[in-house]
């Protein structure tokens, strides 16, 4: 029973266009959504978090968006980078405890 | 200041064999959580240590156990593996047992049983 989804395995966009990472939670008590990246061969590293009394965070080129009605968030990437290809991870807790992660999403920005 | 070390980087045991993955923590962190991750998947969270003590725990057997030590750096323990267990193993040390600040993660050791 996956309680964090990212329906899309792969994603591909052009440099300098809008990458959009969906993540789909089904568990109404999380209250706190992060994003990880990870490049081969390294651990996660974080980029952006957001707590559910937020509906969007933002962090230069980074923007999170949370819609509790639709247990829904995305990360937005503007514009894309050559070295923003790598796997996203969005994870979701409970007061910060025992995050769940979702399978990630591919993604790869061509120049 | 150093980050977060893993040793071994991959490790290839046997099934009922009995294995030890080894983690230090970003200096002056407090707080280390372990995950598996399988092929394909994101990382599933095992356990958490809180200055030395256990302080959460995720959907793994009790054969999965772990260890902090004063200085912060941890163990986790697996016996009787399994073909099952074979996956990456990470670990993240953060300064904050609630998780709310952020979590820096190992590399990983990779663990294949055959």
């Amino acid at each position: 029973d996956q309680q964090v989804k990212q329906n899309s395995p792969s994603l591909s966009v052009q440099e300098g266009r809008i990458s959009i990472l969906n993540c789909d939670y089904t568990n109404s008590m999380f209250d706190y959504f992060l994003w990880y990246k990870k490049y081969p061969a390294e651990g996660p590293t974080f980029l952006i978090s957001i707590s559910s009394i937020k509906d969007k965070n933002e962090d230069g080129r980074f923007t999170v968006f949370l819609n509790k009605s639709a247990k829904h968030l995305s990360l937005h990437i503007v514009p894309s980078q050559p070295g923003d290809s790598a796997v996203y991870f969005c994870a979701a807790s409970r007061y910060g405890q025992n995050f769940v992660f979702g399978p990630g999403t591919r993604l790869s920005v061509l120049p | 200041e150093t980050g977060v070390t893993q040793s071994p980087t991959h490790l290839i045991k046997t099934r009922g064999q009995q294995v030890t993955l080894r983690c230090s923590s970003q200096s002056g962190h407090n707080t280390v959580s372990w995950y598996q991750q399988a092929l394909g998947q994101g990382p599933q969270f095992i356990f958490q240590y809180y200055r030395e003590e256990e302080n959460g725990r995720g959907n793994f057997p009790p054969r999965f156990s772990g260890l902090q030590f004063p200085n912060y750096s941890s163990e986790l323990n697996v016996n009787a593996l399994e073909l099952d267990d074979s996956a990456l193993y990470l670990c993240a040390s953060s300064l904050d047992r609630l998780g709310l600040d952020e979590q820096y993660f190992g590399p990983g050791t990779r663990l294949t049983v055959t």
